[in-house]
């Protein structure tokens, strides 16, 4: 089975603080993306990655970054967070090529409340 | 940019009801199309998909959608809906970057 790993479920963090949120993939998996869901809204792509050290934007990029610098590895970062980023994040990835008919693969999802 | 439209946000049935959701996408090109439920407490889970072949896919749970190129819509369809289909509906298309629609709740009236 493909597992995707977020390390952390439940985060309280601070105005202004920097947050990590950390994702593995077991598989091999060449993309990675992550996705804040909120009520109403869905799921939107923040970012999203095809390759180690390769990057683009989502819908939604303002006030995150992200690092990929192992294949299995993609992190998010707030860099300064803010209450309006109180959300899900939702970590996934994706074998292959787009158009491969492959699914997505979702991690557990990484409650962030920002105070 | 891709986007992803769910034309119904909520959706209230009695139980045996048909049901029908819209989706429709924005890109021209090679795309993937899925279906995800999301039920309360859960994880998202995958439907059906479509990637090629029969426009006409079969999911799990009695779900079907169909795939109609001209019109850019996948929607997905149910027969006869049941109370246990009570959940929130997502619609998703891979044409590179997987992008998801805003979402249907569907809640079903036993």
């Amino acid at each position: 089975d493909v597992k995707v790993t977020q390390s952390s479920r439940y985060l309280v963090k601070r105005t202004g603080e920097k947050v990590f949120l950390e994702c593995v993939q077991d598989m091999d998996h060449e993309n990675m993306f992550w996705y804040r869901q909120d009520p109403g809204l869905g799921l939107r792509l923040i970012y999203f990655s095809y390759d180690v050290k390769m990057k683009e934007k989502g819908d939604i990029p303002e006030g995150y970054s992200v690092s990929r610098e192992k294949k299995e590895r993609f992190s998010l970062i707030l860099e300064s967070a803010s209450t309006n980023q109180t959300s899900m994040y939702l970590c996934a990835s994706i074998p292959g090529r787009a158009t491969d008919g492959n699914t997505i693969y979702f991690g557990e999802g990484s409650w962030l409340t920002v105070v | 940019a891709q986007s992803v439209s769910q034309h119904n946000h909520h959706v209230i049935l009695s139980e045996a009801a048909s049901l029908e959701l819209g989706c429709n996408y924005s890109y021209g090109g090679t795309v993937n199309l899925f279906w995800y439920v999301q039920y309360p407490g859960q994880h998202l889970q995958l439907l059906l998909k479509y990637f090629s072949g029969d426009p006409l896919v079969k999911g799990i749970k009695g779900f079907e959608a169909e795939f109609i190129k001209s019109k850019f819509s996948f929607n997905l369809r149910k027969p006869s809906v049941q109370w246990s289909d009570t959940a929130e509906y997502f619609c998703a298309v891979n044409s590179g970057k997987f992008y998801f629609g805003s979402g249907t709740k569907l809640n079903v009236k036993p």
